[in-house]
């Protein structure tokens, strides 16, 4: 099982461009999270999904879109990206047999760099 | 206000010396708690969780911490560390409210040869 993987790994844009980062699990997950990291603040939740065609707004949310068309993936879009929004995004999904106290399971991270 | 709050940003500590690095947590969220390691450039890994029974948790890489209800802590320790163990450590806690976890702002820890 390859478990948790982010496409690209790194990318660098300019301010007002648009990207999509993939997150993709293959360990029949139900709930899939997106953070992002940033010095000092931890990992912060920007959308979470607890299932196939469902999405749901975190912490910090604002500027940010997601999509859940399959089970196994889940897409954080930038519709105009903003220098504010360099950090490391950060891919997670559990199991719900016992709610959202079950691990997480991380993907290895996708630097962004706005310019 | 529910919150996990890590006392060090950085803690520099030579190799073989035993290590702790501090955990504490509102009263407000679960006692499901873990911590996560992040070697550099690398995603989140599990090192432990408490979720009930013994207070003293044992994780992987020789890690283990320990629940304080009533100080309402999870510190992280390790009674030797090697170079190998530095890393970026971050505790965090599940919310009953709002179903999510909630992260500490991470500890450096730096392992000194």
């Amino acid at each position: 099982n390859a478990g948790v993987t982010q496409t690209p790994k790194f990318r660098v844009l300019k301010t007002g461009q648009s990207m999509t980062l993939l997150c993709a699990q293959d360990m029949n997950h139900e709930y899939m999270y997106w953070y992002r990291q940033d010095p000092g603040m931890g990992l912060r939740l920007i959308h979470y999904s607890v299932g196939e065609g469902t999405t749901a707004k975190g912490e910090v949310p604002d500027g940010y879109n997601v999509s859940r068309l399959k089970k196994q993936n889940f897409l954080l879009g930038l519709e105009s990206a903003a220098p504010s929004q360099t950090s490391v995004y950060f891919c997670a999904s559990n199991r719900p047999d016992r709610a959202h106290h079950n691990e997480q399971f991380f993907g290895p991270g996708t630097r962004l760099t706005v310019l | 206000a529910q919150s996990v709050t890590q006392l060090d940003s950085q803690v520099p500590v030579f190799e073989e010396a035993p290590v702790e690095l501090r955990c504490n947590y509102s009263s407000s969220v679960s006692v499901y708690l873990f911590w996560y390691v992040q070697y550099p450039n690398q995603g989140l890994q599990l090192l432990l969780k408490y979720l009930s029974g013994s207070t003293l948790v044992k994780g992987i890489n020789g890690f283990e911490a320990e629940f304080n209800k009533s100080q309402t802590s999870f510190h992280l320790r390790k009674p030797s560390v090697h170079i190998s163990d530095t890393a970026e450590y971050f505790c965090a806690a599940f919310s009953g409210n709002t179903g999510k976890l909630i992260f500490g702002q991470g500890t450096t820890l730096q392992v000194k040869p």
